[in-house]
């Protein structure tokens, strides 16, 4: 297990298409995060799981995201009707709470890249 | 998070020591300082953490002033691959809810 996985590496979709992500954590991390960044700015936080648990959502998930982690392992982000405004860079991170000094713990994947036309 | 202020970006020669500042004058006493970086087209790397103490590994060192309100990362020797941004972040609670990462300091290491 060498790290994040993310798939697909970019994605091209119309605008109202639905779209889903795919990310695989390290697999000894209990935690796995979703972050989204556009162009020029840092990574956004948009929600987190511990295990199966989701457990923090920020405002900028919208009611057309949704995200899974059905086992406590791979995690599927999911936006339904897409818009231009979604464009981004979408990130996953895993780490493990197990971890001292927890952040360092944190692995990012190399990201989905979404281009809404 | 404590609010944290970097400039916008630097430049430095290959193979000189690159010194990136970032100041974070509401850290509260239990806030760790985390830095990270990002390359282009791939997901922000850790590089550093600390609370008071200096510390060093084999990427940076880290020192950070004595009333914590300000750090400085150090590449000792920088080569063209450490061009990227470099975040400086000072989560609150250990920032297990996720980290804010900010604009960061875009470096960029010229030949």
């Amino acid at each position: 297990d060498t790290g994040v996985s993310q798939d697909p590496r970019h994605k091209i979709t119309k605008r109202g298409q639905n779209v889903t992500f795919r990310c695989d954590p390290i697999s000894e991390h209990n935690r796995l995060y979703w972050y989204r960044q556009t162009l020029g700015q840092g990574p956004e936080f948009l929600t987190y799981f511990q295990n199966e648990a989701q457990l923090e959502k920020s405002r900028l998930l919208s009611d057309r995201f949704s995200a899974e982690r059905p086992k406590g392992s791979f995690s599927t982000l999911e936006i339904q009707r897409t818009e231009q405004g979604d464009s981004a860079m979408y990130l996953c991170a895993s780490s493990s709470t197990s971890a001292l000094g927890s952040f360092y713990g944190y692995t990012f994947g190399s990201g989905t890249r979404l281009t809404v036309v | 998070d404590a609010k944290t202020t970097q400039p916008t970006s630097m430049d430095c020669a290959e193979g000189r020591a690159a010194n990136l500042p970032c100041n974070h004058s509401t850290i509260s006493g239990n806030e760790y300082v985390y830095w990270y970086r990002q390359i282009h087209s791939q997901g922000p790397q850790y590089i550093i953490h600390g609370l008071k103490n200096n510390e060093t590994n084999e990427m940076a060192s880290l020192i950070i002033t004595e009333d914590r309100k300000s750090s400085t990362l150090i590449l000792p020797h920088a080569t063209l691959r450490d061009t990227a941004v470099y975040y400086c972040i000072a989560p609150d609670g250990g920032g297990a809810d996720g980290l804010t990462f900010g604009k960061g300091t875009h470096l960029i290491i010229q030949p």
